[in-house]
């Protein structure tokens, strides 16, 4: 079945210091590729998203590359600030098969920004 | 930005009773969901809802739960008799009026609920 991996957390940083998460899928089909960011006492936010190989979605400095041949859309921002603090969840959503706005999520990963 | 609204924040309850959680989707959507996050675990999918059905459930969604639009604004999850491993939080979301899966998410904070 379709599935997302991500690396465990929780990920702590000093500010300004490069940020990955990495993030893997397995999907039978096409999938749309989504990286969510929750902060503290909010809900879910779309952050970026990707929808078919080699695009690259980015927002506020986050970026992440949709890779078939490695199936991973891993989240990078090259400097990362106290206000990023947040639980970051990659998901996909397959395009076709009926499954309309049917996110399949990963675990969630958090990161700690310090000053 | 619009927001969906969900209530309570966090609910308590003793195992073998009903549960109502409340969501107030976006007013002008027309695609609303429920999704679940037990502790440590992954995001999942519970139940999608389109013209007054349900439009996809997952395993997860079996015969103690119910979802309703009773009034045109609200969008509700029921759990007819809870047991512990119900314990998570509860996220509604909802989206516009597109067909497309690209369309965007809108998640409320959700309700955690703990079955004691």
């Amino acid at each position: 079945g379709n599935s997302v991996t991500q690396m465990e957390g929780p990920v702590t940083l000093s500010e300004e210091a490069f940020l990955t998460i990495n993030c893997t899928y397995t999907a039978t089909g096409y999938p749309s590729l989504f990286w969510y960011v929750q902060y503290p006492g909010e809900g879910l936010q779309l952050l970026l998203k990707a929808t078919k190989a080699d695009d690259k979605g980015s927002n506020k400095g986050f970026e992440a590359t949709y890779r078939k041949e490695t199936t991973s859309f891993h989240l990078e921002k090259g400097s990362v600030q106290v206000s990023d603090s947040a639980v970051y969840f990659c998901a996909l959503s397959m395009l076709y098969g009926g499954s309309q706005g049917n996110l399949i999520f990963g675990k969630g990963t958090k990161l700690s920004v310090k000053p | 930005e619009p927001e969906v609204t969900q209530t309570p924040s966090h609910q308590v309850t003793q195992m073998g009773q009903e549960v109502i959680l409340r969501c107030v989707p976006i007013s002008n959507h027309l695609y609303f969901y429920w999704y679940r996050q037990i502790l440590g675990q992954k995001v999942e999918f519970l139940v999608s809802f389109y013209n007054n059905e349900i439009s996809e459930k997952s395993e997860i969604f079996d015969d103690q739960f119910s979802v309703e639009r009773p009034d045109g604004s609200n969008f509700t999850l029921k759990i007819r008799s809870t047991k512990l491993e119900d314990s998570a939080m509860y996220f509604c979301a909802s989206r516009g009026g597109q067909a497309s899966t690209n369309e965007k998410l809108f998640f409320g904070s959700g309700t955690q609920l703990s079955v004691l």
